[in-house]
């Protein structure tokens, strides 16, 4: 079945270490993204790709980078991981068609000390 | 900021329908309303959009007032499996097509 991937599902690092998450997706979509959800909230887009096209939101921290190297995966890295930035970082995608929707992954839970 | 207001949580008996309320007051002519749900410890799903007219699919039925000021998301014959927080978003338009969610709506089916 196409679907949207994420691996691991829960990763530990430690503060200050860089870390990648990943995503894929057999849906062969166009746009990617990445929101971060901490607990009890909903989830907050940090950017997305159009195809190679990157999109930041205005409050995403520089801390968060992004890179797609071809339209099946999309990688989220955080530079330098604080305690704050413990999550559950989820991936979707969607065709990039008008009010297409979002297809999402079932998300890597992160856990910094 | 998100465009909606929902309920904090609702309980709903199995087999039951569940009848779940969102408050889009600001809503312009040309946005949608769609619905997502997130199940504990999952990412979300789309359940069902609409604009003006009622909608239905195999998961739910939408029902949107005339005024679009407000919105309905029925589930017909709810089942634990349906417990989860629901999301009612007015999608923004624009390229980004980016999906903004409110604080959603804790809906518990109990037995």
């Amino acid at each position: 079945d196409a679907m949207v991937i994420q691996n691991p599902r829960y990763q530990v690092t430690q503060f200050g270490k860089p870390v990648t998450l990943s995503c894929s997706q057999t849906l062969n979509h166009n746009v990617m993204y990445w929101y971060q959800q901490k607990s009890s909230q909903a989830p907050k887009l940090l950017f997305h790709y159009y195809d190679k096209d990157f999109n930041n939101e205005a409050d995403t921290p520089d801390n968060f980078q992004s890179r797609r190297p071809n339209t099946s995966f999309c990688f989220l890295d955080i530079r330098s991981p604080g305690l704050g930035d413990a999550a559950m970082y989820l991936c979707a995608t969607s065709t990039g068609l008008v009010r297409e929707t979002q297809y999402f992954g079932p998300g890597t839970r992160l856990l910094v000390l | 900021d998100a465009k909606t207001t929902q309920p904090t949580s609702m309980d709903c008996a199995e087999g039951r329908a569940a009848n779940l309320p969102c408050n889009h007051s600001t809503i312009s002519g040309n946005e949608y309303v769609y619905w997502y749900r997130q199940i504990h410890s999952q990412g979300p799903q789309y359940i069902i959009h609409g604009l003006k007219n009622n909608e239905t699919n195999e998961m739910a039925s939408l029902i949107i007032t005339e005024d679009r000021k407000s919105s309905t998301l029925i589930l017909p014959h709810a089942t634990l499996r349906d417990t989860a927080v629901y999301y009612c978003i007015v999608r923004v338009q624009g390229g980004s097509e980016k999906l903004v969610f409110g604080k959603g709506m804790k809906l518990t089916v109990n037995p």
